[in-house]
This record gives structure tokens, C-alpha cells and sequence, in this order.
């Protein structure tokens, strides 16, 4: 049973650029949520999908966008990089968007940005 | 002010040392706490829910006090192998909130 995977696995990028990471679910999960956590810090909530639609955003700009597809992947998006966007990404998916109890999360996904 | 606040630590001991970690959060509305665990340069990984009754889990015991906000976690008998960062969690309405995290370091 796989679990919850993201790629790619490291990105560098160039301030102004747009990148966009992905995700997949572990087996039997619907719900993917987004998460940002700078070096230092704990992850800060970015947003939620569940049954193809945003649920939940935390305090991000629009910059931060996302997407989920029928078989529940999702992908997240960030337009115009700046440098503070450097951090990894983390992607968790649980049963349903209050299966808190059974969330797992990806290996992450570090992005730089120069 | 952040919503949940931890220890900065770090925390240095040695094996066999009893230890424990705090934290507070802001949020009364919060409905689920939790303790993640996160290795180096890797995701985390959920350690254990926390209740009002308190719950122990081997060596591992959390609890929760709502009227003070507080959540604490205690680890008995430490192993080299819990050398860590452990992330504290409130959760209310498909938001988890986490702390910044306290790093544990088992020494032999």
C-alpha cells in the first residue's frame, strides 16, 4: 500500500517564476491538504481539496492556487515566486476533510528559490 | 502572538531521562489536539492524539487541560532513537495549527 507521494522532489527556481508541485494520496484517502514549512518553523496550513473543490485556505495570498483531480491527486501551484517562498512543501491526504485523526503526510517537496 | 506555542528547547538528555514538552494555544474554539513527531529533513509523523482524560501510549503520555489551553507530552525512559522535533497541534474546522516545534536530542 503506497503512501502518500509528492514530486518532484527537490526544484529550484528564479524569483517571478511559477512552479507547480503534485501530489497523490495514500490508497483510500480523498482529501489532500497543502502545507509550507520554512526552515525552523512547524508547517503552516496553505489549503484543503476535497471532492475536487478548495474547503479550507489558510492565510495565503492568491499566488497559491490548487487543484484536485477525479482520482484525488491534487496539484499546488504558486505564481510570481519570491524568495520567502523558499521551504518544503508538504502534502497530507486523510479519508475525508475531518479524518484528522488518520492523516498522513508526504515526504515533501524542497523548493528554492533564487 | 502565534496560535500554538511551544518550548524552543533544544533539549539535550541522556538515555533514561525522563522529559517533557509544553505548549500552549490561542484558539478556546480549537476541538482536537495532537503530538507529531518529525525527523530530520523528513514529514511528520503523527505521534498521538491528546484527550482531556490524558492519554499514555508505552512510554509516551499527553494531556490536555482546556481551561489553561496547555498541552503537555511526556517521555519516560528516553532511547537515542526519539532524538527528534516534536510538533504540537490544535485542529478546529479543517485547520491544524502547529507549533514551531521542540527538538530532542537523546544522548548515550
Amino acid at each position: 500500500d503506497a503512501g502518500v507521494t509528492q514530486s518532484p522532489t527537490h526544484l529550484i527556481k528564479t524569483r517571478g517564476q511559477q512552479v507547480t508541485l503534485r501530489c497523490s494520496p495514500k490508497s483510500g484517502h480523498d482529501t489532500v491538504s497543502w502545507y509550507q514549512q520554512a526552515l525552523g518553523q512547524g508547517p503552516q496550513f496553505i489549503f484543503q481539496y476535497y471532492e475536487e473543490e478548495e474547503r479550507q485556505r489558510g492565510n495565503f495570498p492568491d499566488r497559491f492556487s490548487g487543484h484536485q483531480f477525479p482520482n484525488y491527486s491534487s496539484e499546488l501551484n504558486v505564481n510570481a515566486l519570491l524568495l520567502g517562498d523558499s521551504a518544503l512543501y508538504l502534502c497530507a491526504s486523510s479519508p475525508g476533510p475531518s479524518g484528522v485523526y488518520e492523516q498522513y503526510f508526504g515526504p515533501g517537496t524542497r523548493l528554492t528559490v533564487t | 502572538r502565534k496560535e500554538v506555542e511551544q518550548d524552543p528547547g533544544p533539549f539535550n538528555v541522556p538515555e533514561g531521562a525522563t522529559v517533557a514538552f509544553n505548549c500552549t494555544y490561542s484558539n478556546s474554539a480549537s476541538q482536537s489536539f495532537f503530538w507529531y513527531r518529525q525527523d530530520c529533513r523528513k514529514e511528520p509523523k503523527l505521534l498521538m492524539s491528546v484527550y482531556s482524560s490524558g492519554n499514555e501510549d508505552g512510554r509516551f503520555t499527553a494531556q490536555l487541560n482546556r481551561a489553561s489551553q496547555y498541552i503537555s507530552l511526556l517521555i519516560r525512559d528516553s532511547k537515542l532513537s526519539d532524538s527528534a522535533t516534536y510538533l504540537c497541534v490544535a485542529y478546529n474546522n479543517n485547520d491544524m495549527r502547529f507549533g514551531a516545534g521542540t527538538r530532542l536530542t537523546v544522548k548515550p
